[in-house]
């Protein structure tokens, strides 16, 4: 079974700082995705990053980039610049399509809260 | 546009009585899923459907029923047996950016 660990039920930055978020997984599969969701106070599930286990580049998008480890099983989202709008709960997601199934296991969740 | 639509936003139960929770999507997609959020929990698998007429249970199907008799919709029924049915309910259909949600249905048993 997959599981997916984030060990900062919270965090908060001060605007324009940069701060990481931590993820951890476990599985034994070697073909894999993984995800960082944002969902804001509205609760909307927005997709933030994501990363394909088979590519060694980490992925980026604009402010947001991962730290990619896999021998390590790590997979940390570091946000630059941060923004009011980035206060959000993030969830780190793994998904394995293994026997036709594309199911997402989500971490926790962490907290954060950017500061004016 | 494309996308999944939820209904209603906020839905009400009081003890005893089974509640659906509506799903709808138009993204043409085989596989349909139902997770349930609870504080400091993350994204829970209630229940999966892979294509129409066929669905499976997930981590915590207990208390809850679901069918699949379109491609389009996967109702999501919250019966009196669940016992603790208050949490927001997440819809959500994968695809290749992972998975496209809902906006989610906020139950409240009363």
């Amino acid at each position: 079974a997959q599981t997916v660990t984030q060990s900062q039920p919270e965090m908060s930055v001060q605007e324009a700082e940069t701060v990481t978020l931590s993820c951890t997984y476990d599985t034994s599969e070697n073909n894999y995705y993984l995800f960082w969701y944002k969902q804001p106070p509205s609760r909307q599930m927005i997709l933030v990053i994501r990363q394909e286990a088979y590519k060694q580049q980490n992925a980026t998008e604009n402010r947001f980039s991962v730290n990619f480890q896999k021998a390590a099983k790590s997979f940390s989202l570091k946000i630059s610049d941060s923004q009011l709008g980035d206060t959000a709960m993030y969830f780190c997601a793994f998904i394995y399509s293994g026997a036709g199934s594309y199911q997402l296991t989500f971490g926790k969740g962490t907290k954060l809260s950017v500061i004016p | 546009d494309g996308g999944i639509t939820q209904s209603p936003k906020y839905l009400f139960r009081k003890e005893g009585q089974n509640v659906t929770l509506s799903c709808e999507q138009n993204l043409n997609h085989d596989a349909m899923y139902w997770y349930r959020q609870d504080p400091g929990q993350g994204l829970r698998l209630i229940y999966y459907s892979q294509i129409v007429n066929d669905f499976q249970k997930g981590d915590i199907a207990e208390g809850y029923s679901v069918s699949r008799e379109k491609k389009e919709s996967f109702p999501l029924t919250v019966t009196s047996a669940q016992k603790n049915p208050t949490a927001f309910y997440l819809c959500a259909v994968p695809g290749g950016d992972g998975y496209t949600f809902g906006s989610g249905t906020r139950l409240t048993v009363v």
